[in-house]
C-alpha cells in the first residue's frame, strides 16, 4: 500500500470491554512499532516486532495489552476489559529491517473508554 | 533502557527567525535519531534524521546536529514560516539488534506572521 493504514479511526467503548486495533504496514516493511499518545502528550513506546525475531514487549504497561503480528504483515494490538486511563490514540509505525530505515506512521487510532 | 529529554517544550518566534530545539540522550549505543512534526489531529512525519556517522545534515531550510560524545543532537529551522507551526518530537534509537525508538516529550512550536 501507499503507507501505514490503522482501522478503526475511532473506537468508542465501554469500561471493561475488549477491544482490537489493526495496523497494516507498508508493504516490505519488516519491523512494527506500536505506540500510545495521550492528549497533548509525547509518544509512549508499547511494543517492537522486528521479522520473526521475539516482539520487544518491554513498553506494554499491563498485562490487559497484548499483539500479535501475523504472517510478518498485518498487526493487531488488543486491550482486554478496558479501563478510562487506556484513553488515547495508538499509533502504529513501519519500517525497513531495522536500522535501515526510517518509521513512518499510521493515521492512529483514537480510543475512547467510557 | 534509553532517556530522551527535549527542550524547549514550547517555543514561539517571529516569521523569518530561526528556531533551535535541543534533544540530550542516554544510550551512547544509540546510532540512530530521527525527527517528527506532528500538526494538530495529525499523524507524526518524519522531516529529517541522522545517523552516528555523520555530525550534521541539512535539507533546504531543516538541519539537525548530532554531537556523539555529549549525546545531544539539534533541530534548526531557518527563516521560519507559519506553516512550521506544530509540535515536534525528537527519538533515538536503542541501538544493538533492537531498533525501538524513545521519543521526546516535544516541543510546541508557534510561528507568529
Amino acid at each position: 500500500g501507499a503507507g501505514v493504514s490503522q482501522s478503526p479511526s475511532n473506537k468508542v467503548t465501554e469500561k471493561g470491554k475488549d477491544v482490537e486495533l489493526r495496523c497494516d504496514p507498508i508493504s516490505g516493511h519488516t519491523a512494527l512499532y506500536w505506540y500510545r499518545q495521550s492528549l497533548g502528550q509525547g509518544l509512549e513506546f508499547l511494543i517492537y516486532f522486528q521479522g520473526n525475531s521475539a516482539p520487544d514487549k518491554s513498553g506494554l504497561p499491563s498485562d490487559r495489552f497484548s499483539a500479535e503480528r501475523t504472517g510478518g504483515s498485518v498487526s493487531t494490538l488488543t486491550i482486554q476489559r478496558t479501563q478510562q486511563e487506556d484513553s488515547a490514540v495508538y499509533l502504529c509505525a513501519s519500517s525497513l529491517a531495522g536500522g535501515e530505515g526510517s518509521p513512518f506512521f499510521g493515521p492512529g487510532t483514537r480510543l475512547t473508554v467510557l | 533502557g534509553e532517556n530522551v529529554e527535549q527542550h524547549p517544550s514550547t517555543l514561539s518566534v517571529q516569521e523569518g527567525d530561526s528556531a533551535v530545539i535541543k534533544c540530550t540522550y542516554s544510550d551512547s549505543a544509540s546510532n540512530y535519531f530521527p525527527w517528527y512534526k506532528q500538526e494538530l489531529g495529525k499523524r507524526p512525519q518524519l522531516i529529517i534524521d541522522i545517523r552516528s556517522n555523520v555530525g550534521e545534515k541539512k535539507d533546504q531550510r531543516i538541519a539537525v546536529t548530532l554531537n556523539k560524545t555529549a549525546k545531544h543532537f539539534s533541530l534548526h529551522i531557518t527563516e521560519t514560516q507559519p506553516e512550521d507551526s506544530a509540535v515536534y518530537f525528537c527519538a533515538a534509537s536503542s541501538g544493538g539488534s533492537n531498533y525501538k525508538l524513545t521519543f521526546g516529550k516535544g516541543t510546541l512550536l508557534t510561528v507568529n506572521p
